[in-house]
């Protein structure tokens, strides 16, 4: 049963434009949100996360977005660079405090920003 | 990768052999996650420990897999009598305290092919 679903395994963008990664979740016990990058051959490191009691938290080109009630997050970037490039992980937690032992991992959406 | 070191990186076991993977924390961590990925999943956690204290095993297995962080040396995730299903990208992370996933840091993996 897979609670958090990324529906698009891979996106292709074009350098300078908007890169829009999507992340569902079924379980509405979940309360805090992370989004992590990966590169080939690399562990996942973090990236960005967001809490249920906001719906937007910014970082530099990275913001995400959650629509709480559509059970619904996106990750941007603004502007896509080709260093971008990478498999980009949503994970959920039930505990507010986003324990790392109580993560569940959607299956990842591999980014291609081209020249 | 931020300096959590596996090994060893690739593993090729025979059904019925043992799997060891070993996981260095950072240093100053004494907090340690083992988190698997099964092909098209995305990572899922398995067990969480302090040293020499298992805090949450409750996503190993009921057979066949144990984890041990000992007070001195890496942690090991010890998997007995491996089946292909055990085929997975095995990831260590480590955090100072009991944290948040966003402050928490991964190895490179451990990949595990069962012939």
């Amino acid at each position: 049963d897979q609670q958090v679903k990324q529906n698009s395994p891979s996106l292709s963008v074009q350098e300078g434009r908007i890169s829009i990664l999507n992340c569902d979740y079924t379980n509405s016990m979940f309360d805090y949100f992370l989004w992590y990058k990966k590169y080939p051959a690399e562990g996942p490191t973090f990236l960005i996360s967001i809490s249920s009691i906001k719906d937007k938290n910014e970082d530099g080109r990275f913001t995400v977005f959650l629509n709480k009630s559509a059970k619904h997050l996106s990750l941007h970037i603004v502007p896509s660079q080709p260093g971008d490039s990478a498999v980009y992980f949503c994970a959920a937690s039930a505990d507010i405090t986003g324990t790392a032992s109580k993560l569940t991992f959607g299956t990842g959406t591999r980014l291609q920003v081209t020249l | 990768n931020a300096g959590v070191m596996q090994n060893p990186r690739h593993l090729v076991r025979r059904r019925g052999q043992e799997a060891r993977l070993r996981c260095s924390p950072m240093k100053g961590h004494s907090h340690v996650y083992w988190y698997r990925q099964l092909p098209e999943e995305g990572l899922k956690f398995m067990v969480y420990l302090q040293k020499e204290n298992i805090i949450d095993e409750s996503g190993m297995p009921k057979e066949r897999f144990s984890a041990e962080f000992p007070k001195e040396g890496p942690s090991i995730l010890r998997i007995q009598q491996v089946v292909r299903g055990d085929s997975a990208a095995y990831f260590c992370a480590s955090s100072p305290l009991g944290s948040s996933g966003n402050t928490i840091y991964f190895g490179e993996g451990s990949w595990l092919t069962v012939v």
